[in-house]
């Protein structure tokens, strides 16, 4: 079946530095995007989320642009901050209650 | 982690033994969720319910059974465990169809062994 995937597994970047975390997905029916950060041990958590009647969308020190014509999704956190190493999932729902289809994941490190 | 909870938090089990998850959700949500974490897979969908006594399969849902007899509990049952199906488990809800599962348990780590 179709499914989502991400670009790199590991993202290293600099403390205060922006990062850019990619996601390209297949399954052109897909209606809705969400980015989940997880920590280790712990479930993933919601950060943001968009629609694909959309192309941009901010939340605080995040923002998501989703391009359709190339099917690819990326998610940008301003700024980062130690707190902000996690592994961070993409996830695509086709419009209906049958769950999520959950990329891989990329693995954020935080250089000091 | 939002209302939810799940237990067990970690358990080891014996080959075709049973073993019965929880999910508890203290939000009222319609809309529950049963996910495993495998390394290189990433999370994947076992089975879902939108209501009391209503549920559906999700992409790996052989082997495993579910029951929704309350709002706030969902249970996963496996019914012979298998040596495959050690994973970390997550529970997920959310309010409504339209809206993403915006609120995931702190999972519940399976070994079969």
């Amino acid at each position: 079946g179709e499914s989502v995937g991400l670009h790199l597994p590991t993202l290293s970047v600099q403390e205060g530095d922006n990062s850019i975390i990619n996601c390209a997905y297949s399954n052109s029916a897909s209606d809705y995007f969400i980015w989940y950060k997880q920590e280790s041990g712990k479930g993933p958590q919601f950060i943001i989320d968009i629609r694909s009647n959309m192309d941009k969308r901010q939340g605080q020190r995040v923002t998501v642009l989703l391009n359709k014509t190339v099917k690819h999704l990326s998610l940008q956190i301003a700024a980062t901050q130690p707190g902000d190493s996690a592994v961070y999932f993409c996830a695509e729902r086709g419009g209906g209650a049958d769950g999520l289809t959950f990329g891989k994941g990329t693995h954020l490190i935080i250089q000091p | 982690d939002a209302g939810i909870t799940q237990s067990p938090r970690h358990k080891v089990t014996e080959t075709g033994t049973p073993v019965t998850l929880r999910c508890h959700q203290t939000e009222n949500h319609r809309y529950m969720y049963w996910y495993r974490q495998d390394p290189g897979h990433g999370l994947r969908l076992i089975h879902y319910s939108y209501g009391v006594k209503d549920t559906d399969k999700g992409e790996v849902s052989d082997g495993y059974s579910v029951s929704r007899s309350k709002t706030e509990d969902f249970l996963l049952t496996l019914e012979s465990a298998t040596s495959s199906q050690t994973s970390v488990y997550f529970c997920a809800i959310s309010e409504s169809a339209a809206e993403p599962e915006a609120f995931f348990g702190q999972g519940t780590r399976l070994t079969v062994v």
